[in-house]
């Protein structure tokens, strides 16, 4: 079965540090997608970053990185210099295939980040 | 245009009363997708549409939840009769075409309180 694991609850940070959140994933699929949402307190999601199972470079968005390490079927979110304004909850998420050639979204608890000045 | 609307924003209900929340993804696209997010957990699917048609509603509590999608453009999704364990935020999203992620872009939720 298709499951996402975040097993941090609850992380914080000094501003301007750099933080690591946890993802695991698991799946018997060739073909998948994981993405990173940030959730902030008003309660939008906001897609952050996406890597693709056939990707080989680690992906990468301004401040935001992916280390994805496909053997250990993780994809952990790296966020260097955090602000305040990146104290949210976030989401690991994997697209996965079902029935009839669709995609499915499977979400993991996610967790909450707290950045202090 | 990217985007997905969503009213109300908010709703406050009492048990074994009905709801219905809207959505509408502005861009159009042919998939639309139903969340149930509740507090302190990710967002559950709870039923997917391609155009008209359902895909998937495999975790829909059919008993009390319908959802419909005419026309192929805006949805509705309804609860009747909720229940106290229905309080949850209830999210629209549709595919954010052109980003070559093909990533989901969610609206801004419907909070649902049941009393």
């Amino acid at each position: 079965a298709q499951k996402i694991t975040q097993t941090q609850p609850g992380m914080f940070v000094q501003e301007k540090e750099a933080v690591t959140l946890d993802c695991t994933y698991d799946t018997s699929d060739q073909s998948y997608g994981l993405f990173w949402y940030k959730q902030p307190s008003s309660g939008e999601m906001i897609f952050l970053i996406y890597q693709g199972s056939y990707d080989e470079q680690n992906a990468t968005e301004g401040r935001y990185s992916l280390n994805f390490q496909k053997a250990r079927k993780s994809a952990n979110l790296v966020i260097s210099a955090s602000q305040l304004g990146d104290s949210a909850m976030y989401f690991c998420a994997m697209r996965a295939p079902f029935s009839g050639g669709y995609n499915k979204l499977i979400f993991g608890a996610g967790t909450r980040l707290a950045v202090h000045p | 245009e990217a985007g997905v609307a969503q009213s109300p924003r908010y709703k406050i209900i009492e048990k074994r009363q009905s709801v219905a929340f809207w959505c509408n993804p502005i861009s159009g696209h042919a998939t639309l997708y139903w969340y149930q997010q509740i507090l302190g957990q990710g967002p559950k699917l709870l039923i997917q549409f391609q155009n008209n048609g359902v895909v998937d509603d495999s975790q829909l509590p059919k008993d009390r939840f319908s959802a419909e999608r005419l026309k192929g453009v805006d949805s509705t999704l309804k609860i009747q009769p909720a229940k106290l364990e229905d309080s949850a935020v209830y999210l629209c999203a549709g595919p954010h075409c052109g980003s070559g992620y093909n990533e989901q872009f969610f609206g801004p939720g419907t909070r649902l309180t049941v009393l």
